[in-house]
């Protein structure tokens, strides 16, 4: 079972370039999510779906931005990458459900702007 | 807004003994859950354990349990018999309900050590 995909695993950037993180899921879940985590800040959310051609603000949105053009594919990109952004970039999935709340997530994205 | 607090950066545990890592938050709502996920290094996320707020009875997995009081918006985590495995970083985590516009908030992350 692939589960949560995250594509790339690590990638170095340069300040002012742009890039796109691909996350894939195969498990046909509805709700999607993207978040980054900091050394001491936990894991905050950047954006969020809740359905194919949805998507949402989290906590940490500037500088982000987000598609959902397939269900299974919840996409976030850089337009011009800041040092600010360096970062572990995890997707997650759920499922619809009154009672579905566990979270699926990928492998993780470690990101270094330089 | 909900906040989740871990308030203790790092602990550490002699191998096979118990430890506990706590966990406040804040909220107004009545219904919700709380979560431990665990970060080994390896990175990935794996989900512990899970609470239901309206459930009064502590929930358990195997060696895992934890201990919720809901007046006091409190939820530790017991680790009995600490296995090497249990190595991770373990981050507390909060969601409002199982709707659409329900997201996990997460704690800052505790780092446990098992040593041998």
């Amino acid at each position: 079972n692939a589960g949560v995909t995250q594509t790339p695993k690590f990638r170095v950037l340069k300040t002012g370039q742009s890039m796109t993180l691909l996350c894939a899921q195969d498990m046909n879940h509805e709700y999607m999510y993207w978040y980054r985590q900091d050394p001491g800040m936990g894991l905050r959310l950047i954006h969020y779906s809740v359905g194919e051609g949805t998507t949402a603000k989290g906590e940490v949105p500037d500088g982000y931005n987000v598609s959902r053009l397939k269900k299974q594919n919840f996409l976030l990109g850089l337009e011009s990458a800041a040092p600010s952004q360096t970062s572990v970039y995890f997707c997650a999935s759920r499922r619809v459900g009154a009672f579905d709340t566990e979270a699926f997530f990928g492998q993780g994205t470690r990101l270094t702007v330089v | 807004a909900q906040t989740v607090t871990q308030s203790q950066p790092e602990m550490s545990v002699q191998e096979a003994e118990t430890v506990t890592l706590s966990c406040t938050y804040d909220t107004s709502e009545s219904n919700y859950y709380l979560f431990w996920y665990k970060q080994p290094p390896s990175r990935q996320m794996i989900l512990v354990i899970r609470q239901e707020a309206y459930k009064q009875q502590n929930a358990t997995e195997n060696r895992f349990s934890v201990n919720f009081q809901k007046a006091a918006k409190s939820f530790s985590l017991k680790i009995s018999d600490s296995q090497l495995g249990d190595t991770a970083m373990y981050f507390c985590a909060f969601m409002k309900h199982a709707g659409a516009n329900s997201k996990l908030t997460f704690g800052k992350g505790i780092t446990l050590s098992v040593r041998p």
